[in-house]
């Protein structure tokens, strides 16, 4: 398989409900970051974790790393219709530039 | 907040046409970076470039392409001899630092160019 694979590949939930989105990578990582895409628009950033760390918060965003295990979870709590995107992992392994991006997971949160 | 901007946003062109992707990274970032996304596949790295040279280069970055930085503020990406399977949402990115530094990459919309 390759690296970045997301998990699940769709996501439905209702407003409110927190989402649940994996990621599992086969390389040495530096960090791992997560990026959200509008349909038809760029990727936008949410969250860079380094790999010295464990859990990581910003607003309704929780992203958790195992190194261990080579796995990433990014968890949105309290979702709104707004949240509806498809959202990425991705890891620079040790490189100087090259993200390797997962298939990602189209989240949709119906109002 | 700053973005990465790109121009044009929809690029119509012949098969065997020249096509330049225009891109101005965010303004005090000095490492740059080109990504495409064929329709329904993944985001895939091409190239990065800092300090006026290639850093970086995936397999697909071949003779095909270059990139440019041409003035203090521009970043382009030049596709000669386009072919069908060039048909593609491209992106750039600019971050402050490259990857080992932990400095994310910001991205701009994108330009979808499409191959007739």
């Amino acid at each position: 398989s390759q690296q970045g694979e997301e998990d699940p590949q769709a996501l439905s939930i209702q407003e409110g409900e927190n989402a649940t989105m994996n990621c599992s990578y086969k390389t040495s990582i530096n960090n791992l970051q997560w990026y959200r895409q509008n349909s038809g628009r760029g990727l936008v950033h949410l969250i860079l974790i380094r790999s010295n760390e464990r859990e990581k918060h910003s607003g309704r965003l929780r992203v958790t790393l195992d190194t261990s295990k080579k796995s990433s979870s990014l968890l949105i709590t309290a979702s709104r219709a707004a949240d509806t995107a498809s959202y990425f992992c991705a890891n620079g392994g040790t490189s100087y530039g090259k993200l390797t991006f997962g298939q990602g997971t189209i989240l949709t949160v119906h109002p | 907040e700053p973005e990465v901007t790109q121009t044009p946003s929809h690029q119509v062109t012949q098969m065997g046409q020249e096509v330049i992707l225009r891109c101005v990274p965010i303004s005090n970032h000095l490492y740059f970076y080109w990504y495409r996304q064929i329709l329904g596949q993944k985001v895939e790295f091409l190239v990065s470039f800092y300090n006026n040279e290639i850093s970086e280069k995936s397999e697909i970055f071949d003779d095909q392409f270059s990139v440019e930085r041409p003035d203090g503020s521009n970043f382009t990406l030049k596709i000669r001899s386009t072919k069908l399977e060039d048909s593609a949402m491209y992106f750039c990115a600019s971050s402050e630092g490259p990857i080992y530094s932990n400095q994310p990459q910001h991205f701009g919309d994108g330009t979808r160019l499409s191959i007739l």
